[in-house]
């Protein structure tokens, strides 16, 4: 089974504050990880994936993330938000035996000028 | 079409009558995912398709839930006596080979009365 922990339902930041996302996965097998935006009333889109490689990966609008085996997590960061980041962030977890994606709850990102 | 087709975008139906969800996924992927996304909440696995393989209907809440696909082409949702609680945003993705990047569509919202 693989499981998703978004820790915080709601982050509200001002702008150009450095924001952290925080999330954590369980598996019993190895993963891929990604992050994934939607902003309101439109689809979700991918943000950064983890594959294999190096352990920090970038994705688009200056977001990057971090994955940390022993800890089990991979925790979004950008170091200056911007009004355009407000938008609910999703992490999920896809277990290389499994097939299939499972998210995690959601962060609501708010950025205030 | 270039990206994954949801129809109909918007679906207001009464209790008790069954709906019918279109997903026209990208040419070429061989995974077909569906999600439930209930307002305010995360994204709730329904089933999984790849290839010709059988399903994985692990995510569907009840046998009123059930989703058809033929070959690699597009699938149906259907829900049938619908309840209130069945009112969500139902999100279906495609990927190719092992589906690993999802691909969102737009999503098909659903209000039961």
């Amino acid at each position: 089974a693989q499981s998703v922990t978004q820790l915080d339902s709601q982050v509200p930041v001002f702008e150009e504050a450095p924001v952290e996302l925080r999330c954590n996965y369980s598996s019993s097998v190895s993963v891929y990880l990604f992050w994934y935006v939607q902003y309101p009333n439109q689809g979700l889109q991918l943000l950064l994936k983890y594959l294999s490689g190096s352990t920090l990966v970038k994705g688009i609008n200056g977001f990057e993330a971090e994955f940390n085996k022993s800890q089990t997590s991979f925790h979004l960061r950008k170091p200056s938000v911007h009004i355009s980041d407000t938008a609910e962030y999703f992490c999920a977890v896809f277990g290389t035996s499994y097939g299939k994606l499972t998210f995690g709850q959601g962060t609501i990102l708010t950025v205030h000028p | 079409g270039a990206g994954v087709s949801q129809s109909p975008s918007n679906k207001v139906t009464e209790k008790g009558k069954d709906v019918e969800l279109r997903c026209d996924p990208i040419s070429g992927h061989t995974a077909l995912y569906w999600y439930r996304q209930r307002l305010g909440q995360g994204l709730e696995f329904l089933i999984y398709f790849q290839g010709n393989s059988a399903p994985d209907k692990s995510g569907l809440p009840s046998d009123r839930f059930s989703a058809e696909r033929t070959g690699e082409s597009v699938s149906t949702l259907t829900i049938q006596r619908t309840q209130q609680e069945d009112s969500a945003v139902y999100l279906c993705a495609s990927a190719s080979g092992r589906g690993r990047e999802l691909f969102f569509g737009e999503g098909s919202r659903l209000t039961v009365l």
